[in-house]
């Protein structure tokens, strides 16, 4: 079974710094998607930012990015310039594309902290 | 796009008591759904999720069910609640329009066990 581990239950950046939260999966699948869901105090879940596996090219969204590193089944995530909207839980996500059932696991997720 | 509408917003029960959480979908046909749940120090742990109509995969829970008697509607369900059902519960849609399309969130239930 697949599972989606984030090392890193808390981290704090300064605000305008860069901060990378880390993700590691497990699986024995070549084809699959991952995502980054943010959610704030509000508690809505938000989609940061998704990959491909079969693509080699990182995402990109404004000052989001990841580093997809698929040999190592490593999908961190990057924020530049971090600004205080930036505080919030951030979860890891993982979607097989090769199984009809549409399973969608998380991680335990990042809670991040800017510090002003 | 898609709207997820979930209701209660926040519940209190009392241990023993019987649980019914609806989640209903709009703008999109034939969707994924999800149930989540939330709780302190576990992050999201998928609950049950729905391909289709009647078609219920059930991933954790012992005492918790779901059923989706409608293509847009999805019931989270409890004959009697624990104390360990407190949490946020979260309903999710993924609509079919590609094999990249994320998920998309309902606001949260909070459920309280007292």
């Amino acid at each position: 079974a697949q599972t989606v581990t984030q090392s890193q239950p808390e981290m704090s950046v300064q605000e305008a710094e860069t901060v990378t939260l880390s993700c590691t999966y497990d699986t024995s699948e070549s084809d699959y998607y991952l995502f980054w869901y943010k959610q704030p105090p509000s508690r809505q879940m938000i989609l940061v930012i998704r990959q491909e596996a079969y693509k080699q090219q990182n995402a990109t969204e404004n000052r989001f990015s990841v580093n997809f590193q698929k040999a190592a089944k490593s999908f961190s995530l990057k924020i530049s310039d971090s600004q205080l909207g930036d505080a919030a839980m951030y979860f890891c996500a993982y979607r097989s594309a090769m199984n009809r059932d549409d399973k969608i696991i998380f991680g335990k997720g990042t809670r991040l902290h800017i510090l002003p | 796009s898609q709207t997820i509408h979930q209701w209660p917003a926040t519940l209190v029960q009392p241990v023993g008591s019987p649980l019914s959480l609806e989640c209903t979908v709009e703008g999109t046909s034939n969707p994924n759904l999800y149930w989540y749940r939330q709780a302190a120090g576990r992050g999201l742990q998928l609950l049950f999720y729905s391909v289709g109509i009647g078609q219920i995969s059930s991933e954790v829970p012992q005492n918790l069910s779901a059923s989706r008697p409608q293509d847009r509607q999805f019931i989270l369900s409890s004959k009697k609640l624990l104390l360990s059902d407190s949490g946020f519960y979260l309903c999710a849609c993924r609509p079919r329009t590609g094999e990249n399309s994320p998920l998309h969130f309902g606001n949260g239930t909070r459920l309280t066990v007292t």
